[in-house]
């Protein structure tokens, strides 16, 4: 598709699981963001990639999170050992470029349940 | 701390009324601001944004926006809404404090417009 595809859409699981949310970027898009909304929140930053790497990871809340784009197209947003406290929509976003293009566009999100 | 703050959290308007949504951020130095929607079921997606140049920027749908530096806000206005318009608006910065590979959401409001 033309757009930012998320998946899965929504993912209910138990607390101490493991959950593993993709994110397929726009084609040729070299940047690619990942974004935590809870409830009543607006988007909070988790973790950029300019290309395969990890630019800035200075978001993600502890050592349960981890995030890979390993050939520089598709991320992986992995989240260890879940807690309820985790439930939100994770939204990924990419751009043409991560300098100050302005212009993210956003998937529509994988809500994830914790329970 | 830094912030960007949306003080209305849910607005309601009839059809043909005029709208602005505040907008105020607390971030120094140079910023790149931005107005994204989220329609119902859809993914967030840009509407305007300010960079530098002539303060009042017009985006998509008939909205506008309007950056006053000294009083640090960005307010959006639409003067005559549309049943259409009725979305989550959330305000974003970002600029020399936050990187430029990173934007800092507001909490959003909720606009609701009766027919």
């Amino acid at each position: 598709g033309a757009g930012v595809s998320q998946t899965p859409s929504n993912k209910v699981t138990e607390k101490g699981k493991y959950v593993e949310l993709r994110c397929d970027p726009i084609s040729g898009h070299t940047a690619l963001y990942w974004y935590r909304q809870s409830l009543g929140q607006g988007p909070e930053f988790l973790i950029y990639f300019q290309g395969t790497g990890a630019a800035d990871d200075s978001g993600l809340p502890n050592d349960r999170f981890f995030a890979v784009r390993p050939e520089g197209s598709v991320s992986t947003l992995k989240i260890q050992r879940t807690e309820r406290g985790d439930s939100a929509v994770y939204l990924c976003a990419s751009s043409v470029s991560g300098e100050n293009t302005g212009e993210l566009f956003f998937g529509e999100g994988s809500r994830l349940t914790v329970l | 701390a830094q912030s960007v703050s949306q003080h209305n959290h849910h607005v309601i308007l009839s059809e043909a009324a005029s709208l602005e949504l505040g907008c105020n951020y607390s971030y120094g130095g140079t910023v790149n601001l931005f107005w994204y929607v989220q329609y119902p079921g859809q993914h967030l997606q840009l509407l305007l944004k300010y960079f530098s140049g002539d303060p009042l920027v017009k985006g998509i749908k008939g909205f506008e926006a309007e950056f006053i530096k000294s009083k640090f806000s960005f307010n959006l206005r639409k003067p005559s809404v549309q049943w259409s318009d009725t979305a989550e608006y959330f305000c974003a910065v970002n600029g020399e404090e936050t990187g430029a590979n990173n934007l800092f959401f507001g909490t959003g409001t909720r606009l609701t417009v009766i027919p």
